[in-house]
């Protein structure tokens, strides 16, 4: 069975850092592109990163360059985010999701919540 | 950077009726579109891909059509199980946007 299980969430302080994992099983992982999309409490989806199969391609949405980094280990099928300086209005839930032909997402784990408070 | 507009926010109809939801883009993205379903307490599901594709394993009630900058996700006869919300979205440059939603309730 196709895959996608995300950990790493937590309650953390502002200015605070986190680092996310998503654990890929039942399909070869590292040909795939991967995201990072978020949902805050009662909001709708919001794009945070892509990092390509060979990781030599990464890209970060406005709200969280330079904060956040995304990186893979294809040897251990794991994605990860790597959040620093959180604000509160970082508190969300946060998936991974696979990329299908640099387009959409067609595969994605049940997400795991960060909450951002003091 | 391009701009996803879904209407309408939310719309109201019964098991067995036809459903009909809005994806409107701030320029051309051709046929990059794609539709998602999310119910309570879920990931979302692919829907739709290139504007009218249906993804694996989705019901043909789903179909997506447009082109450009207008776009249409239909639901010939809604099930109890479709009462959702439902995202567009387009990815430009290598970076992803998603409308806001639909919630398609009872």
């Amino acid at each position: 069975e196709v895959q996608l299980v995300e950990s790493g969430g937590g309650l953390v302080q502002p200015g605070g850092s986190l680092r996310l994992s998503c654990a890929a099983s039942g399909f070869t992982f590292s040909p795939y592109g991967m995201n990072w999309v978020r949902q805050a409490p009662g909001k709708g989806l919001e794009w945070l990163s892509y990092i390509r199969g060979n990781s030599d391609t990464i890209y970060y949405a406005d709200s969280v360059e330079g904060r956040f980094t995304v990186s893979r280990d294809n040897a251990k099928n794991s994605l990860y985010l790597q959040m620093n300086s959180l604000r509160t209005d970082d508190t969300a839930l946060y998936y991974c999701a696979r990329d299908r032909a640099n387009s959409d997402m067609d595969v994605w784990g049940k997400g795991t919540t960060v909450t951002v408070s003091s | 950077e391009i701009v996803l507009t879904q209407s309408p926010a939310t719309l109201s109809l019964s098991p067995g009726e036809r459903a009909t939801l809005s994806c409107r883009a701030s320029q051309s993205i051709s046929i990059s579109l794609a539709w998602y379903q999310q119910k309570p307490g879920q990931a979302p599901r692919l829907l739709i891909y290139d504007a009218s594709n249906r993804a694996t394993g989705i019901p043909a009630r789903f179909s997506g059509s447009g082109s450009g900058t207008d776009f249409t996700l239909t639901i010939s006869s809604l099930e109890p199980e479709d009462f959702a919300v439902y995202y567009c979205q387009h990815r430009n440059n290598w970076r992803g946007t998603f409308g806001q939603g639909t919630k398609v309730e009872i």
